[in-house]
């Protein structure tokens, strides 16, 4: 069975710090993708990223940066000089495609509060 | 319209009474889920339509009934719920056909049972 694990329910820091968002997975599958999502208060899901279990490549998209390990099963999400608007939410999600489609495991989700 | 809209954003309900919740995707996708977040859990998958077919139902009990009468509509039917069934309830779509998409989610409907 998938599992994820985001071990930090909260995180809270003071603006411009830069702060690590830790995601562990666990799955049998050789193939996989592995995902963050943004909850800000308004409720809905905001895509960040996809990334595919053969491609270990750190991806950096303006502040955000991704680090995927696949030797320790993580995938870390860093916000560089954070801001107060990104406090959210943040899910790390696995996905399994069945015959059903595309399926996602959620982790619980990590709390940052971003202070200024 | 764009995205992934879902009304009503605020529902409070009898345990006797029967709501629908409605979502509708306007992205041309042909996958629709139905997900439910509680307070304290992580968010659970509920119902997966394919092709307006459904194709998964995680255990849900009877009193959640979904229809998908086409590939941009989706509703979730409600009936003598329980106060625990109170959560943001949550519908996404993707793009089945190319696996492993991204689901694009709506706002969320706030739903308490009293």
């Amino acid at each position: 069975a998938q599992k994820v694990t985001q071990a930090q329910t909260e995180i809270s820091v003071v603006e411009k710090e830069d702060v690590t968002l830790d995601c562990v997975y666990e799955t049998r599958d050789t193939t996989y993708y592995l995902f963050w999502y943004k909850q800000p208060p308004s409720g809905e899901l905001v895509f960040l990223i996809r990334r595919n279990s053969f491609d270990e490549q750190n991806e950096i998209s303006g502040r955000y940066s991704w680090n995927f390990q696949k030797s320790t099963s993580s995938f870390n999400f860093t916000i560089t000089a954070s801001q107060v608007v990104d406090s959210a939410v943040y899910f790390c999600a696995l996905s399994e495609v069945n015959n059903a489609g595309n399926m996602l495991t959620f982790g619980g989700g990590t709390r940052l509060m971003v202070k200024p | 319209e764009t995205g992934v809209t879902q009304t009503p954003r605020h529902l409070v309900m009898g345990m006797t009474n029967k709501k629908s919740l409605k979502c509708e995707q306007h992205l041309g996708h042909n996958a629709m889920y139905w997900y439910k977040q509680s307070a304290k859990k992580p968010l659970e998958l509920m119902f997966v339509y394919s092709l307006e077919e459904r194709v998964e139902n995680n255990s849900v009990p009877s009193r959640f009934s979904p229809e998908c009468p086409n590939s941009s509509h989706l509703f979730l039917h409600l009936h003598t719920l329980q106060p625990e069934d109170s959560a943001l309830y949550l519908c996404a779509s993707s793009d089945r056909a190319l696996g492993h998409n991204e689901q694009f989610f709506g706002p969320g409907t706030r739903l308490t049972v009293l």
